[in-house]
């Protein structure tokens, strides 16, 4: 069975530290992983990461993609309070045509 | 204006009643997807469409239906609500246009139902 699991469920950190984020994965056929931010409500889109674009950045995030060992981590430098949110991976495969299989979620928290 | 609007954004309701929520986009996307968030469990597909014509059943379609009425129209309805169905119920939109990019989705704001 396919499945995406993220680590930790929560993290709470001081404001200007790191913090890293891990995601890994079961897909058949595995074609993409995705990174979600989301805050109040809606999840938004972070980054996309596939087995031909495995490392992305941007600001202070950057993820890459291990596509041997089947996990992504998701880095947050020089955090700071509107960091905080609960971080979603999901990753897509070809079997599960195109549909995306989603992580339960890491929860970061971000103190002043 | 947002991209994808969903409607209503809160709303509580009595075990048996029928609910719908709607899902409209302005994005000009040809696939939608309805899901619902529980704590802790991260988000579940309820059933997606691929255009108009073409509905199918996600992970968990028991005890939900959906319309989809145009390629920006896509309605979830609980035909007889109860109160498991309390839930975070999301709608997002992907282009299969865009090569890898499909996977890309984009979600409306939420809808938060409680189910009395």
């Amino acid at each position: 069975e396919d499945k995406v699991v993220q680590s930790p469920l929560s993290l709470v950190v001081h404001e200007g530290d790191t913090v890293t984020l891990n995601c890994s994965y079961e897909v058949t056929n595995f074609r993409s992983l995705l990174w979600y931010k989301q805050e109040k409500k809606a999840p938004t889109f972070l980054f996309m990461l596939t087995s031909s674009g495995i490392e992305k950045k941007s600001g202070r995030l950057s993820s890459i993609l291990d596509n041997k060992e089947l996990f992504s981590i998701l880095n947050i430098t020089a955090t700071q309070t509107g960091d905080s949110a609960v971080y979603l991976c999901a990753v897509g495969g070809m079997d599960s045509n195109y549909q995306l299989i989603w992580g339960a979620g890491t929860k970061l928290i971000i103190k002043p | 204006d947002a991209d994808v609007t969903q409607t209503p954004r809160n709303r509580i309701t009595k075990t048996g009643k029928r609910i719908m929520l709607e899902c409209s986009q302005t994005k000009g996307h040809d696939r939608m997807y309805w899901y619902r968030q529980d704590p802790g469990l991260g988000l579940r597909l309820i059933y997606y469409s691929f255009d108009v014509k073409d509905i199918n059943k996600g992970e968990i379609s028991d005890g939900y239906s959906v319309s989809r009425q145009a390629q920006a129209k896509f309605s979830l309805s609980l035909e007889s609500a109860i109160p498991n169905q309390t839930a975070l119920y999301f709608c997002a939109t992907s282009d299969s246009s865009r090569g890898l990019a499909k996977n890309i989705q984009y979600f409306g704001a939420g809808t938060r139902l409680s189910v009395l």
